[in-house]
């Protein structure tokens, strides 16, 4: 389908290892937003791209926390050194219009051992 | 955090309208209205929104009390594929680079055969 994708859809690592988690928004949405959602709450934002541009970095946890989105299509979220607190369900998703409805993938689901 | 304000469990039957309120008693002037909802295991889908007057789409109706402080959410006719977990979430409408959406815990919708 045309929908924001998310990979992988399931992330095992070990405490430790680093992660990248890969987002493709609908093509041609210009903003991109990462959330990061523990079990049984509502997402959390993370982080908003507007084309390339990374313009509200505010909601990263900590400065193991990296994203990018080099050519304002596909963007990544890096997680480094990961921690068992950095278990969650990481959702993408993008809008067209800078303030229409965003569109969410169906997130990639890290677990930390 | 999140600005508005639901009840955490409500049940339909199949085929009845499901209402769902939503209280937001400190919104601003250019502050919108949005509703998504999660079903189980997936991201959350855009449902409507809206800034003063009620809105009707295919998925459902947005009725806007005249002060602004309340809101509720109509699904039609309910039915099993509509249980999710519902979010009422305000936004401000010219957000500037300040587009990001904040969560409650949502109104968990549990439709009933």
């Amino acid at each position: 389908g045309a929908g924001v994708s998310q990979s992988p859809r399931y992330k095992v690592a070990k405490r430790g290892q680093d992660v990248a988690l890969r987002c493709d928004p609908i093509s041609g949405h210009v903003s991109l937003f990462w959330y990061q959602q523990a079990l049984g709450q509502g997402p959390e934002f993370l982080t908003y791209f507007q084309n390339e541009a990374q313009l509200d970095k505010s909601g990263l946890p900590s400065d193991r926390f990296f994203a990018e989105r080099p050519e304002g299509s596909v963007s990544t979220l890096k997680i480094q050194r990961t921690q068992q607190e950095d278990s969650a369900v990481y959702l993408c998703a993008s809008s067209f219009l800078r303030e229409g409805p965003q569109h969410f993938g169906d997130g990639t689901r890290l677990s930390i051992l | 955090d999140a600005k508005t304000t639901q009840p955490p469990s409500m049940d339909c039957a199949e085929g009845r309208a499901a209402n769902l309120p939503c209280n937001h008693s400190t919104i601003s002037g250019n502050e919108y209205v949005y509703w998504y909802r999660q079903i189980h295991s997936q991201g959350p889908q855009y449902i409507i929104h809206g800034l003063k007057n009620n809105e009707t789409n295919e998925m459902a109706s947005l009725i806007i009390t005249e002060d602004r402080k309340s809101s509720t959410l109509i699904l039609p006719h309910a039915t099993l594929r509509d249980t999710a977990v519902y979010y009422c979430i305000v936004r401000v409408g010219n957000a500037g680079n300040n587009r990001k959406l904040i969560w409650g815990l949502g109104t968990s919708l549990a439709v009933n055969p």
